[in-house]
């Protein structure tokens, strides 16, 4: 089945720009969605198609995704924003989500 | 607004099952599928199932092919998961999410709050 990599991990310091990366392989062929986890909290659907965002989500948020790699891109950052983030294919064959391992990220 | 509103949390011994709903409100219950996410504490989210209301139609993760089974309730916009034969690994918290429909993909756009699910004697 389809395998998803993400870091464990991103730090960034508030206000600067933090890049949240998802590998696959050949994931650009795919359309790859994003979902933020506060502690305690459901996820929230924050990027949807590589670089649509849903209704209410901050245009901080954005996507990109070409070759072996999808990206989260988050500009601005809020101490807010520290949150698990996890990333998400459909598995055409088996018709199903496939989710990446999350990545944690702090904002220092 | 769309919401979905699960049952609450439950503590369940080793061997028994734990059946768990998920209400739904604010959109055609059945054009969108449900499906069920699991986070066992501290670890990431796993998939386990899923119904289209409209008519019936389940898919379940291999792993859980045996002892899981979702429904729908269309009288009462209500997706329900049963789990069968827990083991203390199944301890976790359980969401339900509606499916958004893309061009050879979908997506999670709206979840419940979660029901946490405990296995032990």
């Amino acid at each position: 089945s389809y395998a998803l990599t993400q870091p464990p991990s991103v730090s960034v310091a508030p206000g600067q720009m933090a890049k949240i990366t998802c590998g696959g392989d050949n994931i650009g062929s795919k359309s790859v969605h994003w979902y933020q986890q506060k502690p305690g909290q459901a996820p929230v659907l924050v990027v949807y198609d590589d670089s649509d965002r849903p209704s209410g989500i901050s245009d901080r948020f954005s996507g990109s995704n070409s070759g072996n790699t999808a990206t989260l891109i988050i500009t601005r950052v809020e101490v807010g924003d520290e949150a698990d983030y996890y990333c998400q294919v459909w598995e055409i064959n088996s018709d199903h989500p496939v989710f990446g391992g999350g990545t944690q990220l702090t904002v220092l | 607004q769309i919401q979905l509103v699960q049952s609450g949390a439950v503590v369940r011994k080793p061997g028994a099952s734990v059946k768990v709903s998920c209400k739904t409100s604010g959109y055609s219950f059945t054009a969108y599928g449900v499906n069920w996410v699991r986070q066992v504490p501290g670890q990431g989210l796993e998939w386990l199932g899923r119904v289209n209301p409209y008519n019936g139609y389940t898919v379940y993760a291999q792993k859980f092919q045996d002892r899981l089974t979702v429904t729908s309730d269309t009288s009462t916009s209500t997706a329900s998961m049963e789990l069968r034969s827990l083991g203390p690994d199944d301890t976790a918290v359980y969401y339900c999410a509606k499916v958004d429909y893309g061009d050879y993909t979908n997506w999670l756009d709206s979840w419940g709050q979660g029901t946490l699910v405990i296995v032990s004697s």
